[in-house]
């Protein structure tokens, strides 16, 4: 268990529809990130927050928003969804920022768009 | 933006021998450079990682060297054994911490 929890594990929605994936990372933890990983593929970064601020944005799409609450637990919201939105979504926290040492992932959130 | 490539994306080694994988990045301010492991059907798990003034790393069987002035590092697992199977990707920190990009992967197969 490394500490990091993600909800739901299971997301099975049509396309179109709006999603709103939750993350809590580990007590203490400052930093967030999200990262999407396709059938097949590796890890795209898509944002982080350091203590509530965005600090860095990958390829993320316009139509997907994150924010990190007071609390540090973060969402990630995905709306107009697509086929190809098809994926599993990790969550990952760290004491610091990315450079400071080792990122904990959660369990990720499988999302299937039909 | 930083990019990191990876290669070779398989990688098929009999147990017992030597994996080895390479990674580039492209942002000479990265300064970390850690690497995970993926099992199927799990998450990623950081195996070893490396700071831009250290040349070398070593723990057990696995080994992490860095080249900065050719933004080359290189992950080194000696005596492969079959739990050893699984997916590796290298990663590189962005400037000032922000972000860390991964590789692509690397499916590492420990025939017995």
């Amino acid at each position: 268990d490394s500490g990091v929890t993600q909800t739901p594990k299971h997301l099975i929605t049509a396309t179109g529809q709006r999603v709103t994936l939750r993350c809590s990372p580990r007590s203490g933890d400052l930093s967030v990130y999200w990262y999407q990983q396709s059938l097949d593929q590796g890890l795209q970064f898509l944002i982080q927050y350091y203590n509530g601020e965005e600090r860095a944005k990958g390829n993320i799409l316009e139509r997907f928003s994150a924010q990190q609450f007071p609390d540090l637990h973060s969402e990630l919201n995905l709306s107009s969804l697509e086929l190809g939105d098809s994926a599993l979504y990790f969550c990952a926290s760290s004491v610091g920022l990315a450079d400071t040492g080792e990122l904990f992932f959660g369990e990720g959130s499988r999302l299937t768009v039909l | 933006g930083e990019n990191v490539e990876q290669h070779p994306s398989t990688l098929s080694v009999q147990e017992g021998d030597s994996a080895v994988i390479k990674c580039t990045y492209s942002d000479s301010a990265s300064n970390y450079f850690p690497w995970y492991k993926q099992e199927l059907g799990k998450r990623p798990q950081l195996i070893i990682d490396i700071r831009s003034n250290v040349g070398e790393k070593k723990d057990q069987r696995i080994a992490v060297t860095l080249n900065k002035t050719a933004k080359h590092f290189s992950l080194h697992i000696t005596e492969t054994q079959p739990e050893d199977s699984a997916v590796y990707f290298c990663a590189a920190s962005g400037k000032y911490g922000n972000k860390l990009v991964f590789g692509a992967g690397t499916i590492l197969r420990v025939k017995s």
